[in-house]
């Protein structure tokens, strides 16, 4: 079965870095995700795709700020000079053979 | 630009069905492209309900599909939702949104690929007497 693995909290100070994991289930471990961000009392705004070798297609308008990586089954967001405004949840989304599926999302505070 | 918009009633009964539509503008939904509709209960994550392609094809999640019609029109640039025999658990935000899709030859046909990458603003929709 296809699952999404997040931690459910995080926290980083401003100006700092932060790397939020996204964890694919047993045997899903090539499959491409995609990050997204949802400010407070936002609709979510797509971050980028992110495959399984580390490469990355980011939306339009998304700062270097933001940057994905892989490893294994697990795949990676950091957010590097962190900003007041990045504090929000962050969700991994998948799919395969027609599904999809979302994480159950990182919530970020920037203390 | 693309803009996506939910359209539809904010309050429905229980048993009743959920009739929500959206429509695209600043570009054609008959493109290489799914449709799709995710919803977010209050204060919980997101969820996928399911996805559809400008030729109809459609790809739902498998505890909904028994509740589940999702449908397209061309004409008018619009996707359509109808979740039948709803209670108070399908009380939520719901969002239309545009993903990727890619040919996958062990189906014989494109299929959702990609993160939803652009979003309707979403609409709250609660069930109640």
């Amino acid at each position: 079965q296809l699952v999404l693995t997040q931690s459910p909290s995080a926290s980083a100070s401003l100006g700092a870095s932060v790397k939020l994991t996204c964890t694919l289930s047993s045997g899903h471990s090539t499959f491409a995700i995609a990050w997204l961000q949802q400010q407070p009392e936002k609709g979510p705004r797509y971050l980028m795709n992110l495959n399984s070798d580390g490469s990355q297609t980011k939306g339009g308008g998304i700062p270097d700020r933001f940057s994905g990586s892989s490893s294994g089954a697990e795949r990676y967001l950091t957010i590097s000079s962190l900003q007041s405004e990045d504090e929000a949840d962050y969700y991994c989304q998948t799919w395969g053979t027609g599904l999809v599926v979302f994480g159950g999302g990182t919530k970020l505070t920037v203390l | 630009q693309l803009q996506l918009q939910e359209s539809g009633p904010g309050l429905v009964k229980p048993s009743e069905t959920l009739s929500l539509t959206c429509t695209v503008s600043g570009g054609s939904i008959s493109t290489t492209y799914y449709w799709g509709w995710i919803r977010q209960p209050p204060g919980k994550g997101l969820e996928w309900i399911g996805s559809i392609y400008y030729n109809g094809r459609t790809s739902y999640k498998p505890s909904l599909k028994s509740r589940l019609t999702i449908s397209v029109d061309t004409s008018k640039n619009q996707f359509s939702l109808k979740l039948s025999s709803v209670t108070a658990a399908d009380t939520a935000m719901y969002y239309c949104a545009r993903q990727g899709a890619s040919y996958y030859y062990s189906s014989g046909s494109y299929l959702p690929h990609g993160g939803f990458d652009s979003w309707g603003q979403g609409t709250l929709v609660t069930v109640s007497s």
